[in-house]
C-alpha cells in the first residue's frame, strides 16, 4: 500500500534554528497538507499545498513557516527560527485529487522537539 | 464553522468489555467526509474508516464497527471485546472539500485503556 514517508522521525533542534522537515507524499497525489500535534493535544491543520502554491493555511501558520516542493516528489515544511512552543507532532498528508478522499494519508510523523 | 466533539476524555475498560467512542460534529456543507484514527504510544495517526456524507450505511470490520447517524451528526466507534492492544488514543476528524483539497478538524480525542 502507498505510504506518506516523513524524515527524520524525531528530530532535535536549539531554539532559534531553522528546521526543515521533509515528506515524500504518494507519487500520483496533487494536494499536500501539513498538521501539527502539541504533545497531548489535538491534531491541527497547517496549510494545504496545490500547484505549486498555499491554498489554504492556518492562524498557526505564521511568518515564521514556509512550505515548499522542491524537486517534484519531496514536500517540506521549514521553521526559521524555532521557539520552544514548536515542539510537537507533525503530520504530513496527501490526496489524489479533489474531492478523492480515498488515498486521503497521513504519514506516521517527525517529533520535534526545541530545547 | 467545522466542529468536532468527542465528550469522552478518557474511558478504562476491562478487558472483554465493549467501548463505544462518541463523535458529534458540526458543518454547514452538505458534502463533507468522517474519519477515525488512532494513535498507540509510537505517535503516527493509524487509519481506521472514512465515512462520506451521503453513506450512512453503518459498518462492520472486525470487532469495529461505526454508527453513523446524520440526524444527530454523530459517528460513533464501537468496539467490542476489547483487547489490552486497543488502548491507545483515538481521533475523530472531519475533512470539508474545497478547491485547494481538503481542511480535517479533529476532535480532541478519546483516551482509551483497557486492562487486563
Amino acid at each position: 500500500e502507498p505510504e506518506v514517508t516523513q524524515t527524520p522521525s524525531h528530530q532535535v533542534t536549539q531554539m532559534g534554528q531553522e528546521v526543515i522537515l521533509r515528506c515524500v507524499p504518494i507519487s500520483n497525489h496533487l494536494y499536500f497538507y501539513w498538521y501539527r500535534q502539541i504533545l497531548g493535544q489535538k491534531v491541527e491543520f497547517l496549510v494545504s499545498f496545490y500547484n505549486n502554491e498555499i491554498s489554504e493555511k492556518s492562524e498557526i501558520f505564521d511568518d515564521q513557516f514556509s512550505v515548499e516542493r522542491p524537486d517534484g516528489s519531496n514536500f517540506t515544511l521549514k521553521i526559521r527560527s524555532t521557539k520552544l512552543e514548536d515542539s510537537a507532532m507533525y503530520f504530513c498528508a496527501s490526496s489524489p485529487g479533489q474531492g478523492e478522499s480515498y488515498g486521503y494519508t497521513f504519514g506516521s510523523g517527525t517529533r520535534l522537539t526545541v530545547v | 464553522a467545522q466542529k468536532v466533539t468527542q465528550a469522552q476524555t478518557e474511558i478504562s475498560v476491562v478487558e472483554k468489555e465493549d467501548v463505544t467512542l462518541d463523535c458529534v460534529y458540526e458543518t454547514r456543507d452538505t458534502t463533507y467526509y468522517l474519519f477515525w484514527y488512532k494513535q498507540p504510544p509510537s505517535g503516527e495517526l493509524v487509519f481506521l474508516i472514512r465515512r462520506n456524507s451521503f453513506d450512512e450505511q453503518n459498518e462492520i470490520s472486525g470487532r469495529y464497527s461505526w454508527n453513523f447517524q446524520k440526524s444527530t451528526s454523530s459517528f460513533n466507534f464501537t468496539i467490542t471485546a476489547s483487547q489490552v492492544v486497543d488502548s491507545a488514543v483515538y481521533f475523530c476528524a472531519l475533512s470539508e472539500v474545497y478547491t485547494g483539497g481538503f481542511k480535517t478538524i479533529f476532535g480532541a480525542g478519546t483516551r482509551l485503556f483497557v486492562k487486563a
